[in-house]
């Protein structure tokens, strides 16, 4: 079975701190990684994809991955209020399939 | 650039009743995707289809049907309606071009099932 962990939370980070999400997937054969933010009641949107093992900048938002670890990590620097949301890993797998990983509440305290 | 849409944005239906729910692509994208997230939960993969033929299909019942129409766009049916198919359909599309499968969602529609 191919899977997508990460840890439920909530994780809870003082405003303007820095906040870690961390994802493990099992498929040796994942490519391409995506981090997708969910606000409550409202759909997923993605904020990042790295496919490349290495980090990946874009503003506040770092994504790391260590393919020899089966690891995907997302930093949000100087956490705000509004990144209060659901963050949810997906790896896509050979076969043309997504696996979603089932989410890391995160709650910035303002 | 629109994005993916769905329609209806709410839906309440009673039990045993049929349900389709509609989704239309980000232009350019062939595939389309399914899911299910009941309040609180992760999501659920229920179906994937591309260029007009359905690619995979998750662990849910026969009730729940879909097609891709010629311009892309989706339907999901859902049958015999049950209570606890009260939840979140989220549609998501793509381009497998670069075989990236980066998925952008739609809106979603919120079925709510008494």
């Amino acid at each position: 079975q191919k899977e997508v962990e990460q840890n439920s939370g909530p994780l809870s980070v003082p405003e303007g701190a820095i906040a870690s999400l961390n994802c493990t997937y099992s498929d040796r054969g994942s490519q391409s990684f995506f981090w997708y933010r969910q606000y409550s009641g409202k759909s997923p949107e993605l904020i990042m994809s790295i496919y490349s093992n290495g980090d990946k900048e874009d503003g506040r938002f770092t994504a790391q991955l260590n393919k020899a670890s089966q690891y995907v990590s997302l930093l949000i620097r100087d956490s705000q209020p509004s990144d209060s949301a659901t963050y949810l890993c997906a790896a896509h797998t050979g076969g043309f399939k997504t696996i979603f990983g089932a989410g890391t509440r995160l709650f910035v305290k303002a | 650039e629109a994005g993916v849409t769905q329609s209806p944005t709410h839906l309440i239906k009673t039990r045993g009743q049929q349900v389709t729910l509609r989704c239309s692509p980000i232009s350019g994208h062939t595939s389309v995707y399914w899911y299910q997230q009941a309040l609180g939960l992760g999501l659920q993969f229920l179906l994937w289809y591309d260029e007009g033929e359905e690619r995979n299909r998750g662990n849910f019942p026969p009730r729940f049907s879909g097609r891709q129409f010629p311009n892309y766009s989706s339907e999901l049916n859902v049958n015999a309606l049950e209570l606890e198919d009260s939840a979140l359909y989220l549609c998501a599309s793509s381009s497998l071009l670069g075989s990236t499968d980066t998925q952008y969602f739609g809106p979603g529609t919120r079925l709510t099932v008494l």
